[in-house]
């Protein structure tokens, strides 16, 4: 059985670094094809993807983005760590991570319960 | 990267068949074949209900269906329950920043009258 969990602070300050873990089980981001990804979702609003990395160390952004965000990954552990710097309060939403899989067609297959992040002064 | 355009809401009756459409260009929905389907009950997380255009994972109802034509893809419930009332999100695999990502649709909210 798949599962994922995000994990992090629930609120942080505008200017501050937030750092997300998900930890998962049931698949291992050492077999090939295997993927995690990020994807966070502002109260209220639309689904928006953030990074992705893959089994052979590969990294993906969304463009927009770029410059703030940070996705690594402890095989070991089962985790994958997403930073991002510059908290605005524009970032305030729940934060997913999936995942994303060759085998499922590239489809976001598993997801976590999603963290709620407030940033705020 | 713009989000794939969906629209804002669809309704129908019990038992009835509503169509989403999720429309993007041809470096995403038009060029690959990696445009999945969600659906998003209030406060839960997003749940895979088509990928690959077409298919459907295991235990998903067959009442969901999915199609592309173009640019445009399209997800289909049939026999409209009660229980499909949801938020809706499409997503493709991109390549419209010249890198590997994906897109997400705008979303679009089924509401049974």
């Amino acid at each position: 059985q798949v599962t994922l969990r995000e994990s992090g602070p629930a609120l942080v300050k505008p200017t501050q670094t937030l750092t997300l873990t998900c930890t998962f089980s049931g698949f291992s981001l050492s077999t090939s094809g295997m993927c995690v990804s990020w994807i966070r979702q502002p109260p209220g609003k639309a689904l928006e993807w953030l990074a992705l990395i893959a089994w052979d160390d590969d990294e993906y952004y969304n463009k927009s983005l770029k410059t703030r965000l940070t996705i690594s990954k402890d095989t070991s552990k089962n985790q994958v760590v997403l930073t991002l710097a510059n908290m605005d309060p524009v970032d305030t939403a729940t934060y997913y991570c999936a995942r994303i899989s060759r085998g499922g067609a590239w489809s976001f297959d598993s997801w976590g319960q999603g963290t709620l992040v407030t940033v705020s002064s | 990267q713009s989000a794939l355009t969906q629209p804002a809401s669809v309704s129908g009756s019990p038992g009835q068949s509503i169509t989403i459409s999720c429309t993007g260009t041809s470096s995403d929905v038009g060029g690959y074949n990696y445009v999945s389907w969600y659906q998003q009950d209030p406060g839960k997380a997003p749940q895979l209900v088509i990928y690959e255009v077409s298919n459907r994972p295991s235990g998903i109802s067959n009442r969901f269906s999915g199609s592309k034509s173009g640019n445009t893809a399209s997800l289909t419930i049939s026999g409209l329950q009660a229980e499909d009332e949801a938020d809706y999100y499409c997503s493709s695999y991109s390549t419209s920043t010249l890198i590997h990502s994906y897109v997400f649709g705008t979303g679009t909210k089924v509401t049974v009258l």
